[in-house]
């Protein structure tokens, strides 16, 4: 299946520091979602915006999103110790049966 | 709640023996689940859509006689990774789709040695 891109591959900032990750995509979807991994550990649903939504929040999380140029972006703001993990971006459209499309991910590394 | 539950969470087997991991749906029937595969440092892959009562659906390039794919119920979901070689090593993780969303199980580290 194809997928989408996300940038930066990785990023390392400092504690307090605010984070963002930037996620292109290919086809037409219904929803995007944002996904936290734990290194060696499953995924954890952060937030899902429609493709009617242009933005959306949660907590210290900002997603935005804009179909025009099939991009998303997701802010970390007061970034902690703790945000260090993978942030994966997946996409879901009614058209492929039910599944999440991944991007390619981005390692955020957060140091104190 | 929607809690996937997936075991072994590790494990390591000869080259050419079989393993099962297996997934289950804790507080919620799974008609639908999904099987991915993981390399370093890399996205999720999805192997294949599993779907209870029927047979899985794989993605191309997924060889379905080596990644037998079992849904024999609404709560249980098996990947058997048969005649397993080194290039199998990898992190399995499995999903489910429930009403609010999907949810995944924690994942199994495969080492074939």
């Amino acid at each position: 299946s194809q997928q989408g891109e996300e940038d930066p591959q990785a990023l390392s900032i400092q504690e307090g520091e605010n984070a963002t990750m930037n996620c292109s995509y290919k086809t037409s979807i219904n929803n995007l979602q944002w996904y936290r991994q734990n290194s060696g550990r499953g995924l954890v649903h952060l937030i899902l915006i429609r493709s009617n939504e242009r933005e959306k929040h949660s907590g210290r999380l900002r997603v935005t999103l804009d179909t025009s140029k099939k991009s998303s972006s997701l802010l970390i703001t007061a970034s902690r110790a703790a945000d260090t993990a993978s942030y994966f971006c997946a996409t879901y459209n009614t058209g492929t049966a039910s599944k999440l499309t991944f991007g390619t991910g981005t390692r955020l590394q957060v140091t104190l | 709640g929607a809690v996937v539950s997936q075991h072994p969470s590790r494990v390591i087997c000869k080259s050419g023996t079989s393993v099962k991991i297996e997934c289950r749906s804790l507080d919620f029937q799974a008609t639908t689940m999904f099987w991915y595969r993981q390399f370093p440092k890399q996205s999720l892959m999805l192997m294949a859509t599993s779907n209870e009562g029927s047979k899985a659906t794989y993605e191309q390039g997924v060889e379905k006689d080596k990644f037998l794919i079992n849904h024999a119920s609404l709560t249980l979901s098996t990947l058997t990774v048969t005649s397993a070689h080194p290039e199998d090593s990898s992190f399995y993780i499995c999903s489910a789709r429930y009403m609010y969303g999907y949810t995944f199980g924690s994942g199994t580290r495969l080492t074939v040695v």
